[in-house]
């Protein structure tokens, strides 16, 4: 059966320091892999999406990256965190467009 | 632009009751509808997915259906238990990216 992991669960990050939320999806090849981001008040938003490796699509411009260095594994980064990051972080995998979408656990991010 | 509603925002019921939950969307163009259950602090968990080319879906006490021409959904859930309480998002997948539109969600809480 598939599984995804998301880690850490929460992390704690002064304003200016560097990011890196990691994601991967076991018993599935090719998946299609999403980052959500949910913050507080406000509804799940889709940040990246990617059909394949090296395959990145940004829906909002942001001071976050994405990248898929390897077909189960989805990287999330920034290079300097901003409050305005701080946020519930979901990754998600689908086998295909229309299929359904499976979220992992989350990442809690919290800025200070 | 897709845009998602769910009414109501929170919702509080005694155990044993069936209720409905509400979701509707602007454009008729989804492709399908997928229904989460978000526990506090935790990730989502899919119920169910309604295809567009589909009338319902039925999972034990769930019960999810599609209007696409009146732009609704609906998550009927019977015998309600005070395990069920959490919040419950429903998402339109639309475009060539199989990207998802969440609504706000609906909290649930089943007293004993």
């Amino acid at each position: 059966s598939q599984t995804i992991h998301q880690w850490p669960a929460t992390l704690v990050q002064p304003v200016g320091s560097p990011l890196s939320l990691e994601c991967t999806v076991e018993g599935t090849s090719n998946p299609n892999l999403y980052w959500y981001r949910q913050a507080a008040g406000r509804g799940l938003q889709l940040l990246f999406y990617s059909v394949g490796i090296g395959q990145i699509s940004s829906e909002v411009p942001q001071n976050l990256s994405a990248s898929r260095p390897q077909d189960r594994q989805f990287i999330l980064s920034s290079k300097k965190l901003l409050l305005s990051d701080s946020g519930f972080y979901l990754c998600a995998w689908s086998v295909g467009v229309g299929q359904p979408q499976h979220f992992g656990d989350g990442t809690r991010l919290s800025i200070l | 632009k897709q845009e998602v509603t769910q009414i109501p925002a929170a919702l509080s019921v005694p155990e044993g009751e069936n209720l409905v939950l509400n979701c509707s969307f602007t454009d008729s163009a989804i492709y399908n509808l997928q229904w989460f259950r978000q526990a506090p602090g935790k990730g989502l968990t899919s119920l169910l997915l309604i295809q567009s080319s589909q009338r319902e879906q039925t999972s034990g006490r769930l019960n999810a259906s599609l209007d696409k021409s009146s732009g609704r959904s609906t998550l009927y859930i019977a015998a309600s238990q005070p395990g069920d309480s959490a919040t419950y998002l429903c998402a339109g997948g639309s475009g060539n990216t199989g990207k998802l539109i969440f609504g706000q969600g609906t909290t649930l809480q089943v007293k004993p």
